[in-house]
């Protein structure tokens, strides 16, 4: 079946970076898109960003533009998801969501991976 | 982009009709990008539920419907059960890359 299946929790100190993997399975890779979304503790979901591994390329949005570096291993169906100069406010649980081109939909997301960034 | 503005509770009893709005702008939801919904129990995943037009994916139920009108999207829940108790976060795709979710809404079953 499909699956999204996302790397472990992580602890970073303020100022550190992290990288996260999503690797789909049940499907094939380059035929959809992989989005990133984050929820703070207690909080909403916020949109991060989309990688499309058809084409290699990839787009953050303007608010994580200069921190936030997705990239694409065909080799893998995994799509890494690098945040630098993490602060406090970066503690979320981090969801990848894979998309049918042009569908608009998010389904299915992966399970999360928590990020605690605390000194 | 803000996000889009939803009630941040609602509440029926069991068997009811509940409605949960989702409202942006003219320049957002109120133009022809599509919005979707999502279901989300505590400590998972959100999960896909519905599309504006009501395309719904296979494995949920009818008793969730959508609606959008001006710059209001509308998810409505018949029938109320308890398994329906989640936060429910609305999703519009504003063009290029982009989306933005709304501020959540919290279902309560009394």
């Amino acid at each position: 079946q499909v699956q999204l299946v996302q790397s472990g929790p992580e602890v970073r100190q303020p100022g550190a970076s992290v990288k996260l993997s999503c690797t789909a399975s049940g499907y094939i890779f380059t035929d959809y898109y992989i989005h990133w979304v984050r929820q703070a503790p207690g909080q909403g979901l916020e949109y991060m960003g989309v990688a499309y591994p058809s084409a290699g390329t990839t787009y953050s949005e303007k608010k994580f533009q200069f921190r936030l570096t997705l990239t694409i291993d065909t080799s893998t169906s995994t799509v890494y998801m690098d945040l630098t100069r993490l602060r406090s406010e970066d503690t979320a649980v981090y969801f990848c969501a894979r998309e049918l081109p042009k569908n608009y939909q998010f389904d299915p997301w992966g399970q999360g991976s928590p990020v605690t960034v605390s000194s | 982009q803000s996000a889009l503005t939803q009630p941040a509770s609602v509440s029926g009893s069991l068997g009811q009709s509940i409605t949960i709005s989702c409202t942006g702008t003219s320049s957002d939801v109120g133009t022809y990008n599509p919005v979707s919904w999502y279901q989300q129990h505590p400590g998972k995943a959100p999960k896909f539920i519905l599309f504006d037009d009501g395309g719904r994916p296979s494995g949920v139920s009818n008793r969730f419907s959508g609606s959008k009108s001006g710059n209001t999207a509308s998810l409505t829940i018949s029938g109320l059960q308890a398994e329906d108790e989640a936060h429910y976060y609305c999703c519009l795709f504003t063009g290029g890359f982009s989306y933005v979710f709304g501020t959540g809404t919290e279902v309560t079953v009394l």
